[in-house]
């Protein structure tokens, strides 16, 4: 079965810390994500990696970093929180795009969620 | 822009009855894939269906099924005889080459009550 595990369910953070978001998944997938989630917004796409020590900007990067030194895990780094980081934060994996168009490997597989409250 | 739509914000019916949710989307891409994912309490979205752009053909998975229509660029989906355990948020979702790289781009969500 596929597994993506978030480190946290939930966490409560003060303004100006330093915030790590632990994601691991045991599919061997080349391609991790991280999203954040508000109401009205859907899901917005905040960075994402192909491979070990690769990383891409997503839809919304900024206030955020990320690190991945393993395949298995994927790091989103809030440098110094701020209240408008208070989300819920979704981390996906997936294989490595091979002509995925015409293979069933383009799926997303998502862990539980991440909700950070930032006071 | 590649975008997809969920007009539908929330929707709450009584169990048993059909209900359906919307989804449309805007590409210029001509190959390109469609999700449904749910998403219950627990937090964690859940895959449902991938559709390509190649096939129309709609699909039935039990009281599940999803109408793709590409002339009007919409990938809805009904669920018949609908149970208190559909009750969740229910996405959709294009994927898009955005920067040469493969993406998900999601709709807002539709919350789905379903009251005993």
């Amino acid at each position: 079965d596929v597994k993506v595990t978030q480190s946290s369910r939930y966490l409560v953070k003060r303004t100006g810390e330093k915030v790590f978001l632990e994601c691991v998944q045991d599919m061997d997938h080349e391609n991790m994500f991280w999203y954040r989630q508000d109401p009205g917004l859907g899901l917005r796409l905040i960075y994402f990696s192909y491979d070990v020590k690769m990383k891409e900007k997503g839809d919304i990067p900024e206030g955020y970093s990320v690190s991945r030194e393993k395949k298995e895990r994927f790091s989103l780094i809030l440098e110094s929180a701020s209240t408008n980081q208070t989300s819920m934060y979704l981390c996906a994996s997936r294989p490595r795009r091979q002509g995925e168009e015409r293979e069933s490997k383009n799926i997303q597989y998502f862990g539980a969620g991440t909700r950070l409250s930032v006071l | 822009a590649q975008k997809v739509t969920q007009a539908q914000t929330e929707i709450s019916v009584v169990e048993k009855e059909d209900v359906t949710l919307d989804c449309v989307y805007e590409t210029r891409d001509t190959t390109y894939y469609l999700f449904w994912y749910k998403q219950p309490p627990s937090g964690e979205l859940v895959f449902l269906i991938r559709r390509n752009s190649f096939d129309e053909q709609n699909e039935i998975s039990g009281r599940y099924s999803w109408n793709f229509q590409k002339s009007t660029s919409s990938f809805n989906f009904t669920i018949t005889a609908s149970q208190v355990v559909d009750s969740a948020v229910y996405f959709c979702a294009l994927s898009a080459i955005i920067q040469g790289a493969q993406k998900l781009v999601f709709g807002q969500g539709t919350r789905l009550t379903i009251n005993p």
